[in-house]
């Protein structure tokens, strides 16, 4: 079984540029979960799909948005990029919360 | 709100030495509460997990109990590897959520 597939692996951007980010998740998984990892921060929620719908997103901007397609992958779009969003940015997908999520191995966002 | 409590890293031990990485957490209700591991260059793994008071998780030699009286699951291993580094997190699902809180991952280094 195929586990959870980011792309790209590592993105150059300059600031206020805008950087998009996919996610395929495991076959029979809906929900698509987004979290940033900045060096020292820990994990920080950014956005939940389900279902094709956003379900709930965590304490950034708007300028990080994204959409969950019918096949339930996912993209995530960072618009007018800053410094500070230079991070790890990582995918999971789950089929219930209660058994774990599975991660991807995440795309290294360098913003220069 | 939820919240998450790791002790602070870097945990540097000898090979074969015990391991305890301790992890306290507050949540309304009862939790589920999981430990991943994050190898260099790569995104989170579900190491263990437990989903009810006195429910002890273990994986690859790794054991976490769930302690209800002390809010408590810590992590131990009786003899770490080399291999064994990495960094952990600990988290937490509270009931009717679908957001897990991560505590901020403390990080293990292990010495031949």
């Amino acid at each position: 079984e195929a586990g959870v597939t980011q792309s790209p692996t590592h993105l150059i951007k300059t600031r206020g540029q805008q950087a998009t980010l996919r996610c395929s998740p495991i076959s029979g998984h809906t929900s698509v979960y987004w979290y940033q990892q900045a060096l020292g921060l820990g994990l920080q929620f950014l956005l939940w799909y389900d279902e094709g719908e956003e379900r709930n997103r965590g304490n950034f901007p708007p300028r990080f948005s994204g959409r969950q397609f019918p096949n339930y992958s996912s993209e995530l779009n960072v618009n007018a990029l800053e410094l500070e969003d230079s991070a790890l940015y990582l995918c999971a997908s789950s089929e219930t919360g209660y058994s774990g999520y599975t991660f991807g191995s995440g795309t290294r966002l360098t913003v220069v | 709100g939820d919240s998450v409590t790791q002790m602070e890293g870097p945990v540097t031990l000898s090979e074969e030495a015990f391991l305890t990485i301790n992890c306290t957490y507050t949540a309304t209700g009862y939790p589920s509460l999981f430990w991943y591991v994050q190898y260099p260059g790569e995104g989170l793994q579900l190491l263990l997990k437990a989903t009810k008071a006195d429910d002890k998780g273990s994986n690859k030699g790794f054991e976490a109990t769930y302690r209800k009286e002390t809010t408590s699951f810590h992590l131990e291993k009786g003899s770490v590897q080399v291999s064994d580094s990495a960094v952990y997190f600990c988290a937490l699902l509270s009931g009717g959520s679908y957001i897990p809180t991560f505590g901020r991952g403390t990080s293990l280094i292990v010495h031949p």
